[in-house]
């Protein structure tokens, strides 16, 4: 089966401007999730999706971050302004279900801010 | 809120030989789930190992297998027979009932030949 698609792969900006990441999922996986991975740390939730609907955005920086997931399949995670902390890379993971369930990740966007 | 801690940011181990990476949490919850995945320097996380809270029985994978110790909250990961392909980075995840799901920082695992 194919797996979780995320584009682009490198993404280079300066500060103050804009930037979004795409995510595909694997097919009929209901749950996608967006991480944020800064160098020498775990992945940090920042919004979990089931079908198209939040269930968890509490890490989200919403002054600056947004995410939404269209008829529940693709999602979209965009920075308005990006920060030189937001440089990091950012991972999308899906899973078929909520619970006890196995995360299938991307291989994610590697986002500096400069 | 849960926490994740591993405790060695890095090990190394010789080719064959066997190594235990640690990860501690700290929950007030009785059901959840543990995992291991290994994130190579592709940067793509993969599923090494699942335990379930509920189940006294380590689980075990080929080579890799777990140490779980509910009351001590412990889960160990040991790779026996190490190989070459075992380099990487080695995230403990925790997984509550609920589905919110809280990472450790990693260890980076260097495989000596």
């Amino acid at each position: 089966e194919a797996g979780v698609a995320q584009s682009p792969r490198y993404k280079i900006i300066e500060k103050r401007q804009s930037v979004a990441f795409w995510c595909n999922p694997i097919s009929g996986h209901a749950t996608l999730y967006w991480y944020q991975q800064i160098l020498g740390q775990g992945p940090k939730l920042l919004i979990q999706f089931q079908n198209n609907g939040v269930v968890d955005d509490s890490q989200l920086p919403k002054d600056r971050f947004s995410a939404e997931r269209l008829k529940g399949v693709d999602s979209t995670l965009k920075i308005q302004p990006a920060k030189l902390e937001d440089s990091a890379v950012y991972l999308c993971a899906s899973s078929l279900h909520t619970t006890n369930e196995k995360l299938f990740f991307g291989s994610g966007t590697q986002l500096s801010v400069l | 809120a849960q926490t994740v801690t591993q405790s060695q940011p890095e090990m190394s181990v010789q080719e064959a030989e066997t190594v235990t990476l640690s990860c501690t949490y700290d929950t007030s919850e009785s059901d959840y789930y543990l995992f291991w995945y290994k994130q190579p320097p592709s940067r793509q996380m993969i599923l090494v190992i699942r335990q379930e809270a509920y189940k006294q029985q380590n689980a075990t994978e080929n080579r890799f297998s777990v140490n779980f110790q509910k009351a001590a909250k412990s889960f160990s990961l040991k790779i026996s027979d190490s190989q070459l392909g075992d380099a990487a980075m080695y995230f403990c995840a925790y997984l509550s009932n609920a589905g919110k799901s809280t990472f450790g920082d990693g260890t980076t695992l260097t495989v000596k030949p």
